[in-house]
């Protein structure tokens, strides 16, 4: 589709395992944005990354988190030796260029991770 | 750290009343957008408003922006079952790029 594709949907993994979230955005956008929903609660900002700029690493929780960015398209969350208050739903959006600074986020379904 | 307060956070009413929904800070945005978000799903954008004082309105509901910059509203006239969702308010801080802050939501339930 031609939407912001998110993997994989649904996670449950044990305490102090490592996982990996993929992010796949809208071709052609260069903004793309990894957000933290808890459940019935607004999105905690993670990590912004805009075309080959530095990305914005601001929102990270502990350094057990990190993000990457793949040849300005496919993004990668990591969290490392997972906690159970890492249990959320993982948000990635994209955004084209022209409207960085307006907010017009395109959001993907999410990743449920739950942290036994 | 610029933090966006929505209020109020939840929200029962029944088919045909009118509601407000409001988004305050005390800090000054480059704009403010308005997502609405269903279960399962990722937010979805309703509105921009970019310029101070801005109304906007699409079909029933309405969104207003402070003349300030700081706070923003959203009001729906006769409210449906389809309304039924968390809206969201998000603010694009000034001198963060593209960085977007979102409230805490409001979840709106519309009983016919």
């Amino acid at each position: 589709g031609a939407g912001v594709s998110q993997s994989p949907s649904n996670k449950v993994t044990e305490k102090g395992k490592d996982v990996e979230l993929r992010c796949d955005p809208i071709s052609g956008h260069t903004a793309l944005y990894w957000y933290r929903q808890s459940l019935g609660q607004g999105l905690e900002f993670l990590i912004y990354f805009q075309g080959n700029s530095a990305p914005d690493k601001s929102g990270l929780p502990s350094d057990r988190f990190s993000a990457e960015r793949t040849g300005g398209s496919v993004s990668t969350l990591t969290i490392q030796r997972t906690q159970q208050e890492d249990s959320a739903v993982y948000l990635c959006a994209s955004s084209p260029s022209g409207a960085v600074n307006t907010g017009e986020l395109f959001f993907g379904e999410g990743s449920r991770l739950t942290v036994l | 750290t610029q933090l966006l307060e929505q209020s109020p956070q939840f929200l029962s009413i029944q088919e045909g009343e009118n509601l407000t929904v409001y988004c305050n800070s005390s800090s000054v945005f480059s704009s403010l957008q308005w997502y609405r978000q269903e279960p399962g799903e990722g937010p979805v954008l309703l509105v921009t408003v970019v310029t101070g004082g801005e109304v906007k309105k699409l079909k029933r509901l309405t969104f207003q922006f402070g003349d300030a910059r700081k706070d923003s509203s959203l009001h729906i006239t006769a409210a449906q079952p389809g309304d039924t969702g968390l809206y969201l308010c998000a603010g694009g801080p000034y001198n963060q790029g593209g960085k977007l802050i979102f409230g805490q939501g409001t979840e709106l339930s519309v009983k016919p």
